[in-house]
């Protein structure tokens, strides 16, 4: 059974500070990794992915990966009221499938 | 341009009865998967499409779900003899080329069986 695993939350930062969101997965094949963005009551959004190891940004979000460890995080800095949703990791393994992990709330106090 | 739509948004069956969900993927796009989300859970594999072909179907839950893209464009998800345990929301996702490549989600269609 391939899994991903998330701390399901809520994890809970201050504005303006660095939300850590991290996610482990067992297939050692796993090839290409996502972070998904889900608001309440809405479908998920493509945030960023990442095939290689080490760290990928976007703005304020930055994607690591590191396949030993079988470990892939996302970081969001300078974080705002409007990140508060549900934060998704998806892994894809040597199949035709992506197994998506149970997601972490997130919750940005103002 | 316009992204994936689904149809119905939400959908009321009894037990019993079959019901059929639509996704119109983005065009040009060449891979099509469906997942079930259940409340507080991250979204659940179903099937997948590369154009026309099915080429996983391995997490449908029972052979009472049939999926189709016959030209490999639109595709319907049907659930036949509805039970209360297939409430969920459907999403459908297309993605630009294989199945390696990031996905896009249409908003779902919530499928309430009472």
């Amino acid at each position: 059974q391939k899994e991903v695993e998330q701390n399901s939350g809520p994890l809970s930062v201050p504005e303006g500070a660095i939300a850590s969101l991290n996610c482990t997965y067992s297939d050692r094949g796993s090839q290409s990794f996502f972070w998904y963005r889900q608001y309440s009551g809405k479908s998920p959004e493509l945030i960023m992915f990442i095939y290689s190891n080490g760290d990928k940004e976007d703005g304020r979000f930055t994607a690591q990966l590191n396949k030993a460890s079988q470990y892939v995080s996302l970081l969001i800095r300078d974080s705002q009221p409007s990140d508060s949703a549900t934060y998704l990791c998806a892994v894809k393994g040597n199949g035709q499938n992506f197994v998506f992990g149970p997601g972490t709330r997130l919750s940005v106090l103002p | 341009g316009a992204g994936v739509s689904q149809s119905p948004r939400y959908k009321v069956a009894k037990r019993g009865q079959d019901v059929a969900l639509r996704c119109d993927p983005i065009s040009g796009h060449v891979s099509l998967f469906w997942y079930q989300q259940a409340l507080g859970q991250g979204p659940e594999f179903l099937t997948y499409f590369q154009n026309e072909a099915q080429l996983d179907k391995s997490g449908l839950p029972s052979d009472r779900f049939f999926a189709e893209r016959p030209e490999g464009s639109v595709s319907t998800l049907k659930i036949q003899r509805t039970q209360q345990e297939d409430s969920a929301v459907y999403l459908c996702a297309s993605s630009p080329q294989g199945a390696s490549s990031e996905q896009y989600f249409g908003p779902g269609t919530r499928l309430t069986v009472t």
